[in-house]
């Protein structure tokens, strides 16, 4: 069936460094794609999108990139910092009207002060 | 804070026992979802209601029913569960169906562990 899934289980990033976490997806009618943030003992929360229509979409400290033609999509975050250590998520969705959301497993983030 | 707010936060059951999970949610939205997330594997939702009415249910086994009195409420009635079972049921709410994929909110989930 159609999934989405991420390369890396785990992320160590030392502090202050660039973290980029990578994402594929299979469904080629997806057109909306979200990266979402869970920190420990709590819920998802939403970071950043992005369209079909796009390449890249920039948020403070985070970028997020699609490449259509490989199905692949990644999240960048700048400068990482210890509150990002969390897990990160990729979902991929068709937009318009009620569509289901493909979750992606996650990405543990590790933020090495 | 997301507006949506699950109780309880922590949940040990036996396999015999009967319990309720509840959600609520202060966003005035109009649509409400269950989801399970277990280790290591993609978050799988359970089930849809919009304006009250149950619109989707994923083939989710009958030991879990869930409920919803008004817009506002969600629940999730537990009986006889599996060890399997075991996860963190989130919650979520969007300002309506069509927008489920763009604008969800998430509450901090319940963590269930059966024994």
């Amino acid at each position: 069936g159609e999934s989405v899934g991420l390369h890396l289980p785990t992320l160590s990033v030392q502090e202050g460094d660039n973290s980029i976490i990578n994402c594929a997806y299979s469904n080629s009618a997806s057109d909306y794609f979200i990266w979402y943030k869970q920190e420990s003992g709590k819920g998802p929360q939403f970071i950043i999108d992005i369209r079909s229509n796009m390449d890249k979409r920039q948020g403070q400290r985070v970028t997020v990139l699609l490449n259509k033609t490989v199905k692949h999509l990644s999240l960048q975050i700048a400068a990482t910092q210890p509150g990002d250590s969390a897990v990160y998520f990729c979902a991929e969705t068709i937009s318009g009207g009620y569509q289901k959301v493909t979750f992606g497993i996650g990405t543990k983030l590790q933020v090495i002060p | 804070e997301t507006g949506v707010t699950q109780t309880p936060r922590h949940l040990v059951m036996g396999m015999t026992n009967k319990k309720s999970l509840k959600c609520e949610q202060h966003l005035g939205h109009n649509a409400m979802y269950w989801y399970k997330q277990s280790a290591k594997k993609p978050l799988e939702l359970m089930f849809v209601y919009s304006l009250e009415e149950r619109v989707e249910n994923n083939s989710v086994p009958s030991r879990f029913s869930p409920e919803c009195p008004n817009s506002s409420h969600l629940f999730l009635h537990l009986h006889t569960l599996q060890p399997e079972d075991s996860a963190l049921y989130l919650c979520a709410s969007s300002p309506s169906l069509a927008s489920s994929n763009t604008e969800a909110f998430f509450g901090q989930g319940t963590r269930l562990t059966v024994v």
